[in-house]
């Protein structure tokens, strides 16, 4: 089994509809991540969780919020949804360790998402 | 602005061919990190480079991290169509809690 699963795998919406994108992992990781990647663009990040009860803000956060509900569950939102927000999502995990090369992140099978 | 530039952004050659990649930055990192991404999945890590100038081998992937910790490269001896991905590298900064992804390569082995 995967150790980072995502759902949906495929999602086309409409523009102003809320949507919940859902990601899990097995890996026992205290750090989560969301991404969201362009063509051109490489992946930038949304949110980070470094645990439960620590959420903050990435590069690229307006329209977008985020839930963790467990160390091992972590949820992004869109409130309300529109074209640009058109975008593969990748969540990620990573150990928490201090040392240089510690936040090696595993990733999820990724999310497309359509808002039309 | 991107912190991490990658070159070429697209690159397609024969199978049996070698071949470069870089990653570059006006930056220090404290480590660098590669990743290859196949369609339909998420981005998968190769390797980590920790020490300036050090140098980590893959099978026939070689990777380098620069003497000043700026830049960073990718090798590829006898490309093969299994090579085929999106390469990304990424950094982590010194006072920075997350990681910074370059903008890729898109390699295709043409068999």
């Amino acid at each position: 089994d995967a150790d980072v699963t995502q759902t949906p795998r495929n999602r086309i919406t409409k523009t102003g509809k809320r949507i919940m994108l859902e990601c899990s992992q097995t890996k026992g990781h205290d750090r989560m991540y969301w991404y969201r990647q362009d063509p051109g663009l490489g992946l930038r990040l949304i949110y980070y969780s470094f645990d439960v009860k620590d959420i903050n803000k990435g590069e690229i956060s307006d329209g977008y919020s985020v839930s963790r509900q467990a160390q091992a569950k972590f949820s992004l939102s869109l409130e309300s949804a529109i074209p640009n927000q058109t975008a593969l999502y990748f969540c990620a995990t990573s150990d928490s360790g201090t040392g240089r090369g510690s936040y090696e992140q595993y990733f999820g099978p990724g999310t497309r998402l359509t808002v039309t | 602005t991107q912190l991490l530039e990658q070159s070429p952004q697209f690159l397609s050659i024969q199978e049996g061919e070698n071949l470069t990649v870089y990653c570059n930055s006006s930056s220090v990192f404290s480590s660098l990190q590669w990743y290859r991404q196949e369609p339909g999945e998420g981005p998968v890590l190769l390797v980590t480079v920790v020490t300036g100038g050090e140098v980590k081998k893959l099978k026939r992937l070689t990777f380098q991290f620069g003497d000043a910790r700026k830049d960073s490269s990718l090798h590829i001896t006898a490309a093969q169509t299994g090579d085929t991905g999106l390469y990304l590298c990424a950094g982590d900064q010194t006072g920075a809690n997350n990681l910074f992804f370059g903008t890729g390569t898109r390699l295709t082995v043409i068999p």
